[in-house]
This record gives structure tokens, C-alpha cells and sequence, in this order.
């Protein structure tokens, strides 16, 4: 059964940084691209940013929103995919998702086939 | 203002049928890329529920079917139930943002 678990989430001030990690179980990590999505309280969900698996370049690619301040990252040894997220602004709090991206090699494009349940990141002073 | 333009809400009694539109552009629907769907009942994750415009993962009912046409998309339930109740978002790929979109999402309420 695939099982992805999100933590790292919670309170930070303005301007700060907070790494979420999300640890994979039940599918071989490597072979697999991950991203994150977000859904601020209330809203819809918003695509953050999206990770290639190594065979694929292990490239990222980012939404305008997040780009230049957030970064995903990937350790296959330990199943477990990152985001970094630096320059926190009120606007990036949300519920972040971490998802399993199943990736369509000859047109670069993607769909999020499993998901976490979520953690909460509160961005305020 | 999401790419993809979803309305709001919908709503249908129980054993009817209701279809959710996803509109898009050039850049992304229209530019041949697929539309998949997310099921997000009140208060859990998102889920699958339509992948490749029209293809189902294993264990979503056939009373859910997905379709595409030039810059759209839409979304069919027949046989509504109460537990369908839920938001509905649909979503693709933008060319021109070189990422995912989302719709703003669809609220279906079963009356």
C-alpha cells in the first residue's frame, strides 16, 4: 500500500524558513517523481513545485509563486522527498500536500496519482 | 483567478446526473495535454479520480467517467449518492507556466 506522511509543519514568523520532509512507504521511491501541493485555508489547491526521479534527471520545476525562494529535494536512500521553503511570506500558509507524480516522459507533463493527508504551515508574527 | 475555470457549485438529488466543466486554453487543454481529477471529501486529502481525460484508477466507480473536447473538459456522475457530496478539482499541464494548473475546484452538493 503506498503510504506518503508529511511532516516538519507548524507556526513560523515572516522571513523565516521551515523544511517539510515527506516519507514514502510501499512503492519504489527512486523510480517514482514526487511534488508538493497546497491549498491555503479555505481555497483550492495550488501546485508548489515537482521532482524528477533520477533516471529522468532528477530536475525540478517550480510555480512562479514559490520559484527563486523554495526548493524540493530527494533522498532515495531513505524514500523521503524535502521542501525547503525559505523568505516564508503570510500568503504561503497553507496545508501542504506531499504527492506521487505520475510523469509522461514525452510530453513533460504530470498528474498526482497518491497522496499525503497534509500538514499545516502557519506563517505569521 | 485560476487557468482552469471550474463553477463554483452543483448540485443534484440523489440517482441524478450532474457533469462539472473544466475550461481551459491554448496553452494547456488546448494544447493536447490531459486533464485529470481530484475528489477531496470535506476534511481529508485529495484523491484520484479520473486520470489521462478519461481513464479510472482501480476502485473509483464507473458511475464517474471523465471526457475532453478542444479547450474543455468535463466530468460525469450518474446515479448520485450522498457520499459524492465533496469539492471536485480538475487539473493539467501549462506550457506557458512550464507547471500543473488547477481549477478553482467545484463544490457538489447532493440535495
Amino acid at each position: 500500500e503506498v503510504q506518503l506522511v508529511e511532516s516538519g509543519g507548524g507556526l513560523v514568523q515572516p522571513g523565516r524558513s521551515l523544511r517539510l520532509s515527506c516519507t514514502a512507504s510501499g512503492f519504489t521511491f527512486g523510480d517514482y517523481a514526487m511534488s508538493w501541493v497546497r491549498q491555503a485555508p479555505g481555497k483550492g489547491l495550488e501546485w508548489v513545485g515537482f521532482i524528477r526521479s533520477k533516471p529522468y534527471g532528477g530536475t525540478t520545476e517550480y510555480a512562479a509563486s514559490v520559484k527563486g525562494r523554495f526548493t524540493i529535494s530527494r533522498d532515495d536512500s531513505k524514500s523521503i522527498a524535502f521542501l525547503q521553503m525559505n523568505s516564508l511570506k503570510t500568503e504561503d500558509t497553507a496545508v501542504y500536500y506531499c504527492t506521487r507524480a505520475a510523469y509522461y516522459d514525452s510530453s513533460g507533463e504530470w498528474y498526482f496519482d497518491y497522496w499525503g493527508q497534509g500538514t499545516l504551515v502557519t506563517v505569521s508574527s | 483567478q485560476s487557468v482552469l475555470t471550474q463553477p463554483p457549485s452543483v448540485s443534484g438529488a440523489p440517482g441524478q446526473r450532474v457533469t462539472i466543466s473544466c475550461t481551459g486554453s491554448s496553452s494547456n487543454i488546448g494544447a493536447g495535454y490531459d486533464v485529470h481529477w481530484y475528489q477531496q471529501l470535506p476534511g481529508t486529502a485529495p484523491k484520484l479520480l479520473i486520470y489521462g481525460n478519461s481513464n479510472r484508477p482501480s476502485g473509483v466507480p464507473d458511475r464517474f467517467s471523465g471526457s475532453k473536447s478542444d479547450t474543455s473538459a468535463s466530468l460525469a456522475i450518474t446515479g448520485l449518492q450522498a457520499e459524492d457530496e465533496a469539492d471536485y478539482y480538475c487539473q493539467s499541464y501549462d506550457s506557458s507556466l512550464s507547471g500543473s494548473v488547477f481549477g478553482g475546484g467545484t463544490k457538489l452538493t447532493v440535495l
